[in-house]
């Protein structure tokens, strides 16, 4: 069965510190994808990342890195130096090959203290 | 380009009422998904629909029902409202051969009193 867990439910950090948000996976597929998304106060989920399980690559973008690791079945979200602007709550996600629904994790809500 | 728009924004009813909540999809998306969101949790997929039809469905009672029109926008209709049907509905819509990334529009909030 599909499942993703974010183990952390609140993080809070001081801005400009660097934050790293845990996301673990299960699926039965050897084809799926992965997605990272942002959910401000106002509810909209903002579409972060997409990363297909045949791509270990890690990325970068600006402020935002990502590290997929297949033999640990995780896809964690590092945020560095983080901006207030920054605080929401984050979701990790997977769809597998046999079907169009996303499995969410819980979130994790990330408070970015002044 | 207009993205995922949905309406209304909130809406209360009464336990027993019938609701319908709408959503266009993003320019040139022909795929919608609905989700239901309850407060502190992560969204749960409720339905999608492709060329008119529901082409799967999550663990939802028939309650929640839907409909998918010629310009791709979508309903969802929830009959009977139960005081756990309080939640944010999310809309998601998929590009034409695109079927992983879903775009998600800014939600229904929903209060069941």
């Amino acid at each position: 069965a599909q499942k993703v867990t974010q183990a952390q439910t609140e993080i809070s950090v001081v801005e400009k510190e660097d934050v790293t948000l845990d996301c673990v996976y299960e699926t039965r597929d050897t084809t799926y994808y992965l997605f990272w998304y942002k959910q401000p106060p106002s509810g909209e989920l903002v579409f972060l990342i997409r990363r297909n399980s045949f791509d270990e690559q890690n990325e970068i973008s600006g402020r935002y890195s990502w590290n997929f690791q297949k033999s640990t079945s995780s896809f964690n979200f590092t945020i560095t130096a983080s901006q207030v602007v920054d605080s929401a709550v984050y979701f990790c996600a997977l769809i597998d090959d046999r079907d169009d629904k996303i499995i969410f994790g819980k979130g994790t809500r990330l408070h970015i203290l002044p | 380009d207009a993205g995922v728009t949905q309406s209304p924004t909130h809406l209360i009813k009464t336990r027993g009422q019938q609701v319908t909540l709408r959503c266009s999809p993003k320019s040139g998306h022909d795929t919608v998904s609905w989700y239901q969101q309850a407060l502190g949790q992560g969204p749960q997929f409720i339905f999608q629909y492709y060329e008119e039809e529901e082409r799967q469905r999550g663990n939802f009672p028939d309650r929640f029902s839907g409909h998918q029109f010629p310009n791709y926008s979508s309903e969802l209709n929830v009959n009977a409202l139960l005081l756990g049907d309080s939640a944010l509905y999310l809309c998601a819509s998929i590009g034409i051969g695109q079927q992983e990334t879903q775009y998600f529009g800014p939600g229904t909030r929903l209060l069941v009193l």
